[in-house]
């Protein structure tokens, strides 16, 4: 166990739906990372919060959102869903900025039919 | 621009036998430089990170990787590999700045008995 939690672990919808992935950071972390993973693109960063505040941003489609929460959890909502969003969603955490190294949770698999 | 290039795909090795994977990156600034191993179902775990100082660093699991500036390669070794490293390796470069942290493909690692 990383100390990172991301729930759901497994999730199948369809099509034009809206889902949201949860992910409750290592304790003492105040950043919170997300990242994509699919066997075409890899590992793709997505978007970074630090205590709450949108720090930095990736390859993040429009249709994708997050937030971080005041107990640092933070919530990747997808809408709009397609095909091609079917992927591993990885949620990340660290002290402070990317330079400490990340803790990884064990992911989120999304799969749109 | 920001990369990372992992130029193999998978490599298989004797259990017993040495190991090295290769990482190539290139950055603008002093990179902050890590390995992270990812085994099946599972989310990335970091093994090591180099900043500055000594060029072989020691991380965990009994592997090292060794900064070449002169050759923007971060290589990692481990010098008898064992069934039960087999997995997924994944070099990353990341900075201070706000910099995002970027993975490479990724090395899959095949042992053999």
């Amino acid at each position: 166990d990383s100390g990172v939690t991301q729930t759901p672990k497994h999730l199948i919808t369809a099509t034009g739906q809206r889902v949201t992935l949860r992910c409750s950071p290592r304790s003492g972390d105040l950043s919170v990372y997300w990242y994509q993973q699919s066997l075409d693109q890899g590992l793709q960063f997505l978007i970074q919060y630090y205590n709450g505040e949108e720090r930095a941003k990736g390859n993040i489609l429009e249709r994708f959102s997050a937030q971080q929460f005041p107990d640092l959890h933070s919530e990747l909502n997808l809408s709009s869903l397609e095909l091609g969003d079917s992927a591993l969603y990885f949620c990340a955490s660290s002290v402070g900025g990317q330079t400490d190294g990340y803790t990884f949770g064990s992911g989120t698999r999304l799969t749109v039919v | 621009a920001q990369s990372v290039t992992q130029p193999d795909i998978h490599i298989t090795v004797s259990e017993g036998a040495s190991l090295e994977l290769r990482c190539n990156y290139s950055y603008g600034a002093t990179p902050y430089l890590f390995w992270y191993v990812q085994s099946p179902g599972q989310g990335l775990q970091l093994l090591l990170k180099y900043f500055s100082g000594d060029t072989l660093v020691q991380g965990i699991k009994g592997f090292e990787a060794e900064f070449k500036r002169s050759q923007s390669s971060f290589n990692l070794r481990k010098p008898s590999v064992h069934w039960s490293d087999a997995a997924e390796y994944f070099c990353a470069v990341g900075g201070a700045g706000g910099f995002k942290t970027i993975f490479g493909a990724g090395t899959r690692l095949f042992v053999k008995a």
